[in-house]
């Protein structure tokens, strides 16, 4: 049983343009929501996180939107760089246990 | 801080043979995880320690898996006998507390012929 789910594999974007990543879960228990990027032959690296208690955090070029009611966050990069190719991970938490991940999102950012 | 470091960075071995995979967390971190992420299921977690105490193994796939954690700056992984489906990058990670970022280390990457 997948709680947390990214349904699009892949992904492909236009420099400059809106990049829009989703993930939906399952169990309304979670409270803390993570995105990580994750570059070939390396470990995944913290992106940005929202607590449930909000709909909205943002950093730079990177926001993520939690909409509680329909169990779904997307991220946000904009304007999308040649960098930002990468696989994208989304995990949730509940309370004090560990984190349960999604399948990855693979960007490509077309020059 | 030099990271979470994990050793080796590849393995390859014949099956049967005994696998040790290490991993020193970042220091000050009392939480240690290791995953497994492969093409087929993603990024899986094996095993979970808090403060040198393994909390959750669940996520060990059989009994040819094992991990300890002697101490708050080292862990092993160790698979005896190996099997060419344990064939995938091994990740070790470490965060402060619950609700911290995981930091992770650069994998190991496992091939078992």
């Amino acid at each position: 049983d997948q709680q947390v789910k990214q349904n699009s594999p892949s992904l492909s974007v236009q420099e400059g343009r809106i990049s829009i990543l989703n993930c939906d879960y399952t169990n309304s228990m979670f409270d803390y929501f993570l995105w990580y990027k994750k570059y070939p032959a390396e470990g995944p690296t913290f992106l940005i996180s929202i607590s449930s208690i909000k709909d909205k955090n943002e950093d730079g070029r990177f926001t993520v939107f939690l909409n509680k009611s329909a169990k779904h966050l997307s991220l946000h990069i904009v304007p999308s760089q040649p960098g930002d190719s990468a696989v994208y991970f989304c995990a949730a938490a509940y309370s004090n246990y560990q984190l349960i991940w999604g399948a990855g999102t693979k960007l490509i950012i077309k020059p | 801080d030099a990271g979470v470091i994990q050793s080796p960075r590849h393995e390859v071995t014949e099956m049967g043979q005994e696998v040790t995979l290490r991993c020193k967390p970042i220091s000050g971190h009392n939480s240690l995880f290791w995953y497994r992420q492969t093409m087929m299921r993603g990024l899986e977690l094996l095993i979970y320690f808090n403060n040198n105490v393994p909390i959750d193994d669940s996520g060990m796939p059989e009994d040819r898996f094992s991990a300890k954690m002697p101490n708050a700056s080292f862990s092993t992984l160790k698979i005896q006998p190996s099997e060419p489906r344990d064939s995938a990058v091994y990740f070790c990670a470490s965060r402060t507390g619950p609700a911290e970022k995981l930091f992770f280390g650069s994998g190991t990457q496992l091939s078992v012929l």
